[in-house]
């Protein structure tokens, strides 16, 4: 079976400073993993995803993050914070065939 | 425009008034998702339809129906909606024959109350 654990529900940031959101998953099999966006009143939306192959995957926004294999871990980063980024990021892991598991989710507060 | 729609965007209903919540894209994608969002729960998956005719539960699928008769409409339907059914439903649909495997594209949701 597979779990995703998003570590913080809420994290707050300076705007400016480094965006790191915790992502740690479980899976039987080699996963897909995702990081999507929410924006008030919408839908989500990919920010980006691991699949195969290189283990640093860049996303839209400047967002980036890096599978690690050996720490189960997905991280998202971004080096410098703005206030549009201000949103819910969830993280999201899959063995194949539609079966797609989300974390809790974490809001992304920005300060000024 | 690539989209997902659902109908309704808001719907405020008693208990055991049966409605259904419409999911409509426009891709060709062969997989479509229901999932409902709650605080502190995230998204859980109520039901998965592979294909035409092809439907399968998901994590969460008590008082739940589904059918897929066309390929792009894949309905959500509560029979006897009860008070925690109340939450924010999204549908998604993905296309693993574009080789974009299990990447969903969302729906804008439906905010669901349930008196």
């Amino acid at each position: 079976a597979q779990s995703v654990t998003q570590l913080g529900s809420h994290v707050s940031v300076s705007e400016g400073a480094l965006v790191l959101l915790r992502c740690n998953y479980s899976s039987s099999v080699p996963p897909y993993l995702f990081w999507y966006v929410q924006y008030p009143n919408q839908g989500l939306q990919l920010l980006l995803k691991y699949t195969t192959g290189a283990t640093l995957v860049k996303g839209i926004n400047g967002f980036e993050a890096e599978f690690k294999k050996s720490e189960t871990s997905f991280h998202l980063t971004k080096p410098s914070a703005h206030m549009s980024d201000a949103a819910e990021y969830f993280c999201a892991v899959s063995e194949g065939y539609q079966k797609v598991t989300f974390g809790i989710g974490t809001k992304l507060q920005v300060i000024p | 425009e690539a989209q997902v729609t659902q109908n309704p965007r808001y719907l405020i209903t008693v208990t055991g008034k049966k409605l259904t919540v419409t999911c409509s894209q426009n891709m060709n994608h062969e997989y479509m998702s229901w999932y409902r969002q709650d605080p502190g729960l995230g998204l859980r998956q109520i039901y998965y339809s592979m294909n035409v005719e092809v439907t399968d539960k998901g994590d969460v699928p008590e008082g739940y129906k589904v059918s897929r008769k066309e390929k792009r409409n894949f309905p959500l339907i509560l029979e006897s909606p009860s008070p925690n059914q109340t939450s924010l439903y999204f549908c998604a649909s993905s296309s693993p024959a574009s080789g974009d495997t299990d990447t969903q594209y969302f729906g804008p949701g439906t905010r669901l109350t349930v008196l």
